[in-house]
């Protein structure tokens, strides 16, 4: 099994709202990341796991609030956002590790098509 | 700092024709790995090809190769023959690094807009 399943695949929330969004992975991946894209530019890095701790915090803000509950999920929990935060999450896993040889590729799934009105 | 530069933000190619779409990058890290990702208008990020900053050979992956010249700091990505489903947007990626982690951590380009016409 080589997917990212992320859902859901669309979201809709007003600014008041408490809503979360879900990964899984199945490749036995220990690294999962949570990116934001917006319209026309490339993914932007929000946080990075690392065996279920959180070991990169790109400053985002606290209204985004990510979990990681068990090396196969990963959860982003949104509360009070602003317009501005609409936009593609994109969610990714990849293997841990050192490698001579490396590749440890991240795997991306399909995303969420989050809109905050 | 590490940086990606692609400097081409569109393209048009004729199906089954070769394309080459730039990538440039700067690091001061001797240890990095470089990754082309393909997103379809769908939105999910595709893998398509890595290469090591130590590696010797150029990278190849069916129809994409990837054209590594270190000393220019330069990793274009070829397609050959193209396809109609080729048509996506286009990213470069760079790790400082070879290993993935808690540092794996991907810098993108801003990215190509291919257009394969029939």
């Amino acid at each position: 099994d080589t997917e990212v399943t992320q859902t859901p695949k669309h979201l809709v929330m007003g600014m008041t709202n408490k809503k979360s969004l879900k990964c899984e992975q199945h490749m036995g991946h220990r690294a999962m990341y949570w990116y934001k894209q917006k319209a026309k530019k490339p993914p932007e890095l929000m946080f990075v796991y690392s065996y279920e701790k959180l070991s990169i915090n790109e400053s985002v803000p606290s209204r985004f609030s990510p979990e990681c509950p068990n090396s196969s999920l990963l959860n982003l929990h949104l509360h009070a956002l602003q317009p501005e935060d609409s936009a593609l999450y994109l969610c990714a896993s990849s293997q841990v590790g050192r490698r001579l040889a490396g590749d440890n590729e991240q795997f991306f799934g399909p995303g969420t098509r989050l809109t905050v009105l | 700092a590490q940086k990606i530069t692609q400097t081409q933000p569109g393209m048009f190619v004729q199906e089954k024709e070769a394309v080459t779409l730039d990538c440039t990058y700067d690091t001061s890290d001797p240890s990095y790995g470089l990754f082309w990702y393909k997103q379809p208008s769908s939105g999910e990020m595709i893998f398509l090809i890595y290469q090591g900053s130590y590696d010797q050979q150029n990278a190849t992956e069916g129809r994409y190769s990837l054209n590594f010249q270190k000393a220019r700091k330069s990793a274009n990505l070829v397609i050959s023959a193209s396809q109609l489903g080729d048509s996506a947007m286009y990213f470069c990626a760079m790790r400082e690094g070879l290993y993935g982690g808690a540092t794996n951590k991907l810098i993108f380009g801003t990215g190509t807009l291919l257009a394969v016409q029939p």
